[in-house]
């Protein structure tokens, strides 16, 4: 079974500051993972994904993630952080089966609340 | 951009009723799924399907039932509802043949209250 821990329910940054959300997972599998955005009373935005090659993916609104195999970890950052990145943020993995079949069923992390202060 | 769509976004409805949250997707996705999330908690899978006429039950036990007679549509019906119903109801739908596979577009939701 495949799981996902968000380290921190809320982290909160000053409008500048490096942002720092943790994720680390757990699958027997190799996996794809994820990272989603949801403002207030809105689904889910994907921001970036990482399935196979380079282990440092870039994605939207200048968010990267590094997928670290040994650490079984896949944070999320941003080097300036503006007041517009408030949200909450999952991380998900995706069932991946030996043979690389998938339903594409996510298992999400518990969400991490990002507040911007100005 | 994506196009799946959910309606209602917002749903008040009395303890007993029969309800139907609908789903769309225009991008001919073979899999989708409906997600339900709880205020300030994740998302849990309640059910999914990998094409039409099959559907199946996720992760997380729920009373609802779905169905997918085409290929766009994706329904998720209560028939009978009860305040334990109240939460948000997230929509979404995916592509995968052999090894090419996308990840999962979302709507926007609907959040549900039962009273």
């Amino acid at each position: 079974a495949q799981s996902v821990t968000q380290l921190g329910s809320h982290v909160s940054v000053s409008e500048g500051a490096l942002v720092l959300l943790r994720c680390n997972y757990s699958s027997s599998v190799p996996p794809y993972l994820f990272w989603y955005v949801q403002y207030p009373n809105q689904g889910l935005q994907l921001l970036l994904k990482y399935t196979t090659g380079a282990t440092l993916v870039k994605g939207i609104n200048g968010f990267e993630a590094e997928f670290k195999k040994s650490e079984t970890s896949f944070h999320l950052t941003k080097p300036s952080a503006h007041m517009s990145d408030a949200a909450e943020y999952f991380c998900a993995v995706s069932d991946l089966r030996a043979g690389g079949t998938s339903y594409g069923k996510l298992t999400f992390g518990q969400g991490t609340i990002l507040t911007v202060h100005p | 951009e994506a196009d799946i769509y959910q309606t209602p976004r917002y749903l008040v409805i009395g303890t007993g009723k029969k309800i139907t949250l609908e789903c769309s997707q225009t991008m001919g996705h073979d899999k989708m799924y409906w997600y339900q999330q709880d205020p300030g908690m994740e998302l849990h899978l309640i059910h999914y399907s990998y094409g039409v006429n099959s559907t199946e039950k996720g992760d997380l036990s729920s009373e609802s039932t779905v169905s997918r007679i085409r290929t766009e549509h994706f329904p998720l019906t209560l028939e009978s509802a009860r305040p334990s119903h109240t939460s948000q109801y997230l929509c979404a739908s995916s592509e995968s043949q052999g090894f090419r596979r996308t990840e999962a577009f979302f709507g926007q939701g609907t959040r549900l209250t039962v009273v």
